[in-house]
């Protein structure tokens, strides 16, 4: 059972250049997440989805898209990287809404030059 | 979600229980308070949550105040390996969306 797996691990990309991170989840679960973490900032939602098919915007959505294409994955995409998305980025899932717990990935750190 | 406070450093000595206090002044009465921890370069980590009663699991326990304007998580018998960044968390139970914001967290040191 590997839970919540993301890849890559760590990219490094020039300014202008675009890549996409895979969230994967073996749980089943209905709700997964993208965050990003930057130093004395915490963790701030990106995107969420709340099933397959379905996305929503978060606390800082711009300069990036996802989608859900199947239950089991959730992919942030970033089309032309800037170096103000330079950070660590966190993929959650959850089995639902209310009381649910989050599981989080290992994390995927980001350097744009 | 209401906002909540958190001290940014705490040290507690090994073996010592660590008690760490979070102010939610704001909180509405269908929002809980969930506690998460992140251990230094890895995702965050689920520890407990409640609405307006104590709770205890095996990592830790939740006290909140009868007002529910604030909280403390208690770890009963802090080991080195509970070094981490603490976060504080209140959301509405059921959410479109589920969606947890997280602040700056309390950072918790664990000394031998």
């Amino acid at each position: 059972n590997a839970g919540v797996t993301q890849t890559p691990k760590f990219r490094v990309l020039k300014t202008g250049q675009s890549m996409t991170l895979l969230c994967a989840q073996d749980m089943n679960h209905e709700y997964m997440y993208w965050y990003r973490q930057d130093p004395g900032m915490g963790l701030r939602l990106i995107h969420y989805s709340v099933g397959e098919g379905t996305t929503a915007k978060g606390e800082v959505p711009d300069g990036y898209n996802v989608s859900r294409l199947k239950k089991q994955n959730f992919l942030l995409g970033l089309e032309s990287a800037a170096p103000s998305q330079t950070s660590v980025y966190f993929c959650a899932s959850s089995y639902s809404s209310s009381l649910g717990e989050l599981f989080f990935g290992e994390g995927s750190r980001l350097t744009v030059l | 979600d209401a906002k909540t406070t958190q001290p940014p450093s705490m040290d507690c000595a090994e073996g010592r229980a660590a008690n760490l206090p979070c102010n939610h002044s704001t909180i509405s009465g269908n929002e809980y308070v969930y506690w998460y921890r992140q251990i230094h370069s890895q995702g965050p980590q689920y520890i407990i949550h409640g609405l307006k009663n104590n709770e205890t699991n095996e990592m830790a326990s939740l006290i909140i105040t009868e007002d529910r304007k604030s909280s403390t998580l208690i770890l009963p018998h802090a080991t080195l390996r509970d070094t981490a960044v603490y976060y504080c968390i209140v959301r509405v139970a059921v959410e479109i969306g589920g969606k947890l914001i997280f602040g700056q967290g309390t950072e918790l040191s664990v000394k031998p």
